[in-house]
């Protein structure tokens, strides 16, 4: 069974600075996807960032980037010039390609923008 | 916004009582994903319908059941409900018409309460 985990319950970042969230996952897939969900207060989540298991090249949206290593089964999320909005829990998510559309998410991170 | 809807945002009910959620997809959205978010378990996938039919189960209770209309409109049914059933309740959409494998897209939720 596929598992994802993130081992950092909380993280804080001054604001402007850049912070990267940790995520690992465990698959014996080689076709799947991994997205970065965020969870404000508000309790929407919102995708952040997508990234194809085949694409070598890491997803970047705007401030938001990634660090995908396969062979390594990581999947970290750098969240630069942070801004007080980015002030949420962080969700890291695996799908497979095939078979069962399903996510699978990590227990979460909840990051803190210090003024 | 995600463009997908759900209603009510907030149910509180009894034990034992029943319970309906709806969940409108995005427009042209053919699956829809019901998640359950509670403190201890998580974000949990319950199941997965697409085009009408049931597409994938997971974790979800012999008490609970969904279904997918025409219109691709969905209902998760709760019944008999226990204290532990207070959750955050998602419903996710993807699939657009023309076949192409999409991004699962998050409405804002359905907080029920068991009292």
């Amino acid at each position: 069974a596929q598992t994802v985990t993130q081992s950092q319950p909380e993280m804080s970042v001054q604001e402007a600075e850049t912070v990267t969230l940790s995520c690992t996952y465990d698959t014996s897939e080689s076709d799947y996807y991994l997205f970065w969900y965020k969870q404000p207060p508000s309790r929407q989540m919102i995708l952040v960032i997508r990234q194809e298991a085949y694409k070598q090249q890491n997803a970047t949206e705007n401030r938001f980037s990634v660090n995908f290593q396969k062979a390594a089964k990581s999947f970290s999320l750098k969240i630069s010039d942070s801004q007080l909005g980015d002030a949420a829990m962080y969700f890291c998510a695996y799908r497979p390609n095939f078979g069962n559309e399903k996510l699978t998410f990590g227990t979460g991170t909840r990051l803190t923008i210090i003024p | 916004d995600s463009g997908v809807t759900q209603t009510p945002k907030h149910l509180i009910t009894a034990t034992g009582q029943r319970v309906t959620l709806r969940c409108s997809p995005r427009s042209g959205d053919l699956s829809v994903y019901w998640y359950q978010q509670s403190l201890d378990q998580g974000l949990q996938f319950l199941i997965q319908y697409y085009n009408g039919e049931e597409r994938a189960k997971g974790n979800i209770l012999e008490r609970f059941s969904a279904q997918q209309f025409p219109d691709l409109h969905s209902e998760l049914n709760l019944s008999s409900l226990e204290l532990g059933d207070s959750a955050l309740y998602f419903c996710a959409s993807s699939v657009p018409r023309d076949g192409l494998r999409d991004t699962q897209y998050f409405g804002p939720g359905t907080r029920l309460t068991v009292l």
